[in-house]
């Protein structure tokens, strides 16, 4: 599976826009794009995945790059809930395989 | 949506004793599921790969007769820690895979089990 890169930690204000972004360089063209993100000792949580398009979903936006070599999640109005560790992780749909964790990005919300 | 339940969430074992974990897919059918195991500050790494009705497939360097899995159903899947050492202590988290439409993510995950060995 291609690797992602992303910040280590994110600071944000809560009610404010938060932009995670995400660089996957050697992404394949089968390749589709996850988020997910993991609240305090809890398992891993989904949030939105894409392929090419931008996604909207109630929870988030994906933005892609148009040559998908990076992309950006965002939470359109951060609250305290949303403080997490986000993963952003690539994988190719219908394949038996399993989704490879990285290290993240560590999301701080301040009220 | 898809839901996995984890099953216990905490649980303190003396050392040499086993821990079964349970992991139950209430809504749909896994065919694969799929066995994390978290140390504190780190990120998930995957211990197995679990198939229903064949052997799991582990990861490099995860002892297959130490961390037993069993996956016997399309809605169940079990790891046991056999023999378990202070050093097993971890977050293991299970996760399912829903071979269902592209529309819908197809890896749903429990909310984990934190194992402490005293």
């Amino acid at each position: 599976d291609a690797k992602t890169t992303q910040p280590n930690s994110m600071e944000s204000n809560e009610e404010e826009p938060v932009h995670l972004p995400c660089n996957h360089s050697t992404i394949s063209g089968t390749d589709y794009i996850h988020w997910y993100r993991q609240l305090p000792s809890q398992g891993p949580e989904y949030v939105i995945h894409g392929l090419t398009s931008n996604v909207n979903n109630r929870m988030a936006s994906l933005a892609i790059a148009e040559d998908r070599k990076s992309s950006t999640l965002i939470l359109h109005r951060a609250t305290l809930r949303d403080a997490a560790v986000y993963y952003c992780i690539l994988s190719q749909w219908g394949s038996q395989g399993n989704l490879i964790f990285g290290k993240g990005t560590k999301l701080s919300v301040k009220p | 949506g898809a839901v996995v339940s984890q099953h216990p969430s905490r649980v303190i074992c003396k050392s040499g004793t086993s821990v079964k974990i349970e992991c139950r897919s209430l809504d749909f059918q896994a065919t694969t599921m799929f066995w994390y195991r978290q140390f504190p500050k780190q990120s998930l790494m995957l211990m197995a790969t679990s198939n229903e009705g064949s052997k799991a497939t582990y990861e490099q360097g995860v002892e297959k007769d130490k961390f037993l899995i069993n996956h016997a159903s399309l809605t169940l899947s079990t790891l046991t820690v056999t023999s378990a050492h202070p050093e097993d202590s971890s977050f293991y988290i299970c996760s399912a895979r829903d071979m269902g439409s592209e529309g819908r993510d197809g890896y749903t995950f429990g909310s984990g089990t934190r194992l402490t060995v005293v």
